[in-house]
């Protein structure tokens, strides 16, 4: 079945970086665009950004854009996220989910399977 | 951003009453809306795409329905597993956006 399987949270301090993981399996990894997608504590989901099947195409919410990056190696059916400068806001459940297209295309995109989540704790 | 928003921000319901949710969007999005659920201590799945087509193994007590910028999403014959919070999410501009949730609990 399909999985996809977040790995690489913790606690950090502001300033500081990170790298999640996403390890995906039960498709084909190459076919599919994949999202990362956050909840802070309580509250509700944040897009955060989004790979193409080839990576050729990468798009990031305002909130991130120039402190993270998104990339994936298809060989290992693999996605990463590298966020960079994190701040107190930063601080989140993180999801990886499966786009339902190759390219990230947005719209009429949406998002499924999910993972189970990495959580990210910005303290100092 | 197109903005989402949902009402009401929560309800109580008993098993087996009709739950409407509504979320509304600042513009027009054709079909463009998906809605999730999330159970607490989970990660969110989605139930219905473009306004009203069901995914894969989601029971037909769920529906969608709208166009434009006013959206639905019925639940009939609430079952226990169906208490959760509910998002609805854009998909017509970029960047993606949720409503801030709707959450479903025991009367």
């Amino acid at each position: 079945q399909v999985q996809l399987v977040e790995s690489g949270g913790g606690v950090v301090q502001p300033g500081r970086s990170l790298r999640l993981s996403c390890e995906v399996s039960g498709f084909i990894f190459s076919n599919h665009a994949i999202h990362w997608v956050r909840q802070a504590p309580g509250k509700g989901l944040q897009w955060v950004a989004v790979i193409s099947d080839d990576g050729s195409q990468k798009f990031y919410g305002d909130s991130v854009r120039g402190r993270f990056t998104i990339s994936r190696d298809n060989s290992k059916n693999m996605v990463y996220l590298q966020m960079n400068s994190l701040r107190d806001d930063d601080a989140a459940m993180y999801y990886c989910a499966k786009g339902p297209y190759r390219k990230a295309t947005m719209t009429g995109d949406w998002f499924g399977p999910w993972g189970q989540g990495t959580l990210v704790t910005v303290s100092s | 951003d197109i903005q989402m928003t949902q009402s009401p921000p929560s309800l109580s319901a008993s098993v087996g009453d009709r739950v409407i949710i509504t979320c509304r969007a600042s513009q027009r999005i054709g079909t463009y809306l998906n809605w999730y659920q999330q159970t607490p201590g989970k990660a969110p799945k989605v139930l219905i795409s473009v306004a009203s087509r069901l995914q894969n193994g989601v029971p037909s007590r769920f529906s969608g329905s709208g166009s434009g910028t006013d959206f639905t999403l019925t639940i009939n014959s609430l079952q226990p597993g169906d208490f959760a919070t509910y998002y609805c999410q854009q998909s017509h501009s970029f960047p993606p956006t949720f409503g801030q949730g709707t959450k479903v609990e025991i009367k």
